[in-house]
This record gives C-alpha cells, sequence and structure tokens, in this order.
C-alpha cells in the first residue's frame, strides 16, 4: 500500500475557480503534513503546513482529518500562477522522513 | 533567506561512468536527504543522512549508490557507474534545526543525463 495517495489529476479550471485536491494516508502515527508546490522541472517549495484545526493561508486553506487519515488543499479565486503540481507530503512518526504522494497537476486556463 | 544550494545544475555523462552530486545544506539543518525524480515521474526518496550517518535509505540507493559529508558543509551524492535509468532530477534536501520538526528545504536540483 503507497504512504500517501493523491487524486491523480491532472485538474484544468477557469480564472477564478474554486478547486480541490485531496490525499490520504497509510500511517495513523504520522506526526505532519504538508502541501509543496512544484512547477514544471523546479524544486518542491513548500505552500503550506497542515494542522489539524485547519488553517488557511490567503486563497488557500488546508484540512487534516486524523481519524479519517485524509488531508485537502482548496484554492479559492484560481490565478493563473496556480498552475503546477501540488504534492501531498506525509511524514512518519518521528517526523524525519517525507512520504511524497504523486502529485496533482492544475492548470488554470484564462 | 538560507537555501540549499547544489552543483552542477546539469551533468551529461556515459554510462558506466562514476558521477558526484554536490549539495550545500543549510547551515544548521540537521538532517539531509537526497531524492530523485524522473521526468513526469514523482519525487522519490533515496536517502536521510544524520549525525554523520545514513538513517534511512530506499531501495532504490543501492550500491551504486553512496553519500557523504566531507568537509561539515557539503554533503555529496555519488553514483559509482552510472546506468541509463539514472538519469533523473536528482534534489538534495535539508530539514531545519529541530530533531524532530520542520519542513523539507529543497535545492534547485542537479539534472543528470546518462548516454
Amino acid at each position: 500500500r503507497k504512504e500517501v495517495e493523491q487524486d491523480p489529476g491532472p485538474f484544468n479550471v477557469p480564472e477564478g475557480a474554486t478547486v480541490a485536491f485531496n490525499c490520504t494516508y497509510s500511517n495513523s502515527a504520522s506526526q505532519s503534513f504538508f502541501w509543496y508546490r512544484q512547477d514544471c522541472r523546479k524544486e518542491p517549495k513548500l505552500l503550506m503546513s497542515v494542522y489539524s484545526s485547519g488553517n488557511e493561508d490567503g486563497r488557500f486553506t488546508a484540512q487534516l482529518n486524523r481519524a479519517s487519515q485524509y488531508i485537502s488543499l482548496l484554492i479559492r479565486d484560481s490565478k493563473l500562477s496556480d498552475s503546477a503540481t501540488y504534492l501531498c507530503v506525509v511524514t512518519s512518526f518521528t517526523g524525519n522522513q517525507f512520504y511524497f504522494g504523486t502529485g496533482t497537476s492544475l492548470t488554470v486556463i484564462p | 533567506e538560507p537555501e540549499v544550494t547544489q552543483t552542477p545544475s546539469h551533468q551529461v555523462t556515459q554510462m558506466g561512468q562514476e558521477v558526484i552530486l554536490r549539495c550545500v545544506p543549510i547551515s544548521n539543518h540537521l538532517y539531509f536527504y537526497w531524492y530523485r525524480q524522473i521526468l513526469g515521474q514523482k519525487v522519490e526518496f533515496l536517502v536521510s543522512f544524520y549525525n554523520n550517518e545514513i538513517s534511512e535509505k530506499s531501495e532504490i540507493f543501492d550500491d551504486q549508490f553512496s553519500v557523504e559529508r566531507p568537509d561539515g558543509s557539503n554533503f555529496t551524492l555519488k553514483i559509482r557507474s552510472t546506468k541509463l535509468e539514472d538519469s533523473a532530477m536528482y534534489f538534495c534536501a535539508s530539514k531545519g534545526e529541530t530533531v524532530n520538526t520542520g519542513e523539507l528545504f529543497f535545492g534547485e536540483g542537479s539534472r543528470l543525463t546518462v548516454l
């Protein structure tokens, strides 16, 4: 079983749309959770950490449901610059090993 | 802002040759990692390094691979005898000063092309 599974995508949405990505993880003892963004042929960059209480950063909202082992990312009012691959990342119990999902590709269309 | 730096940005080599990829992690970080990403595929874990030794490695990290932190700043990945399937982007990453928390910071990657 994969450590982290994500929606396969791709998602093609018009500017201004709201889009949601989902992710599930297999290890109930995982300590930390993140969404990373990866532009084509670039390194992954942290978008936001994900906390049990849910957290918001501008147009981005992340949610964690530990009981269901489920993580989500909501992007409101999509911009062209949001086009990228979004990676769900979950750590081990120790927090020192990071497991990546396959990524979900988003293209925002004018 | 502190960053992870990697060299070279792109290396082309012949099959069977040795390659060394270099990384300078963020200076006060404790954990260091190598990941690879074959074009169009997912980010794959290779190895993690803590306290001057390998803490975990994946199935990919076989005897052809080795890592070293020779001088307290550089963190290198060596591939002894490259194969065609080693062609990929190799990312170095480091994790913050607190041992059991924090996010990964990635370098810009070294693209390896094996001919």
